[in-house]
């Protein structure tokens, strides 16, 4: 099976950087994947890495180290609206994504 | 509205009862995914569908099954229900399998007494 580990809970500021930590062990790698969750809300798409460095998206980046089996997300400028859980899924070889358990972060006034 | 759709919202449901729940988008998306969330687990993919009329088996599929007679519609059978299928279903499609990000619905909420 596929491993993909994420801290459960975060809480920071607002104004504030947080940085969402990613690290997995799968059958292959076809990319990774960011998702964020409001509770009670679907899924919804963040981010795409599948070659090594920093994808940079407005407030949010994400970087890859794919020989380390490592990426994270990256939240600048926080806002209580960025209060959400923040999923890493992975596309292994069979190109089905694996997520991890997601990291809730909360952003404090 | 462009977007992919679920129905019911919530369920709930007598164990040993079979149920359907229904996913449909409007893409024209190729891959259709279904998957449970629980809490501390995440997202598990329970069966998923590439094209039209073909479908497969993901980490979780006992208990459930489905079918894909067109692009646009990909119901989810609890032929039985049982307490532990009690879960939130989202349901997702992507424009391919392989590099594109998946499209999620608003979900179901499912409770199985």
């Amino acid at each position: 099976g596929q491993n993909i580990d994420q801290p459960t809970e975060m809480t920071a500021t607002e104004g504030a950087i947080v940085q969402i930590n990613c690290t997995y062990q799968t059958s292959g790698f076809n990319g990774l994947f960011w998702y964020q969750q409001h509770a009670g809300e679907a899924p919804t798409f963040l981010s795409y890495n599948v070659l090594d460095g920093l994808e940079e998206k407005g407030r949010f980046s994400s970087f890859l180290s794919r020989s380390k089996g490592y990426s994270y997300l990256l939240l600048k400028e926080l806002q209580m609206k960025d209060s959400a859980s923040y999923l890493c899924a992975v596309k292994a070889d069979d190109y089905k994504l694996s997520f991890g358990a997601g990291t809730t972060v909360t952003v404090r006034a | 509205i462009a977007g992919i759709t679920q129905a019911p919202t919530s369920q709930i449901l007598a164990a040993g009862r079979r149920m359907t729940l229904r996913c449909t988008q409007d893409m024209r998306h190729n891959a259709m995914y279904w998957y449970r969330q629980d809490l501390g687990l995440g997202l598990r993919l329970i069966h998923y569908s590439n094209t039209a009329g073909t479908t497969g088996k993901g980490e979780v599929p006992d208990g459930y099954s489905v079918s894909r007679a067109n692009t646009d519609d990909f119901p989810l059978t609890l032929a039985s229900a049982v307490p532990s299928q009690t879960s939130v279903y989202f349901c997702a499609s992507s424009e391919g399998s392989l590099y594109h990000e998946q499209f999620f619905g608003p979900g179901t909420r499912l409770t199985v007494l």
